[in-house]
């Protein structure tokens, strides 16, 4: 069956720092993946889609990777904020969304 | 900017009760989903619905549940004998259908509690 693995520990860093999330995924061949943001109590909320034949898409400060040889997705907040604390799921492909556990993400002033 | 809406936001009832959720998709949208989360748990995939039917559901979504758009605004998802393990929050989505990728909008949810 399809395994969405993100790291469920949670992840602290320092205002101004990069934070890098990753996302593994096995038994899938995603032509897409997803990246959304959830706060407690609130449903996810969009950030980033890439494409498999995309290595590479940015949004601001946000930057995701795709590599599908790897089965893998790094998703990074460069000069991270305080109100970027929050749940950071992955799900490949689209429409029946198969989310990650999500990684937290904390980051400290 | 449009958004999804759920009511209500909580939700309790005895078990074996039947309880809707409500939904209202954003307005141009085609494709409607429902997702739950147990406390603590990831986000799990119930339902999509499009052209008025189901197009594909999970293992979780059994003769339990089933989901209606009862009018030209609305997306419901009933559940007729409430369980325990029914506890969650659930979430409304919605997208366009534009046959490329799409990005989903998540309401706010609908904690449910069943005692």
């Amino acid at each position: 069956s399809q395994k969405i693995e993100q790291n469920s520990e949670a992840l602290n860093i320092q205002e101004g720092k990069t934070a890098t999330l990753t996302c593994n995924y096995t038994n899938y061949s995603p032509a897409y993946l997803q990246w959304y943001r959830q706060d407690p109590g609130r449903g996810p909320v969009f950030l980033l889609l890439i494409r498999e034949n995309e290595k590479e898409k940015r949004k601001e400060r946000l930057k995701v990777t795709f590599d599908t040889t790897l089965k893998q997705s790094l998703f990074h907040i460069t000069a991270s904020q305080p109100a970027d604390s929050a749940t950071y799921l992955c799900a490949p492909g689209f429409q029946k969304l198969v989310f990650g556990t999500g990684t937290r993400l904390l980051v400290s002033p | 900017e449009p958004e999804v809406t759920q009511t209500p936001s909580h939700q309790v009832t005895q078990m074996g009760q039947e309880v809707i959720l409500r939904c209202v998709p954003i307005s141009n949208h085609l494709y409607f989903y429902w997702y739950r989360q147990i406390l603590g748990q990831k986000v799990e995939f119930l339902v999509s619905f499009y052209n008025n039917e189901i197009s594909e559901k999970s293992e979780i979504f059994d003769d339990q549940f089933s989901v209606e758009r009862p009018d030209g605004s609305n997306f419901t998802l009933k559940i007729r004998s409430t369980k325990l393990e029914d506890s969650a929050m659930y979430f409304c989505a919605s997208s366009e259908f534009t046959g490329k990728e799409e990005t989903q909008y998540f309401g706010p949810g609908t904690r449910l509690l069943v005692l």
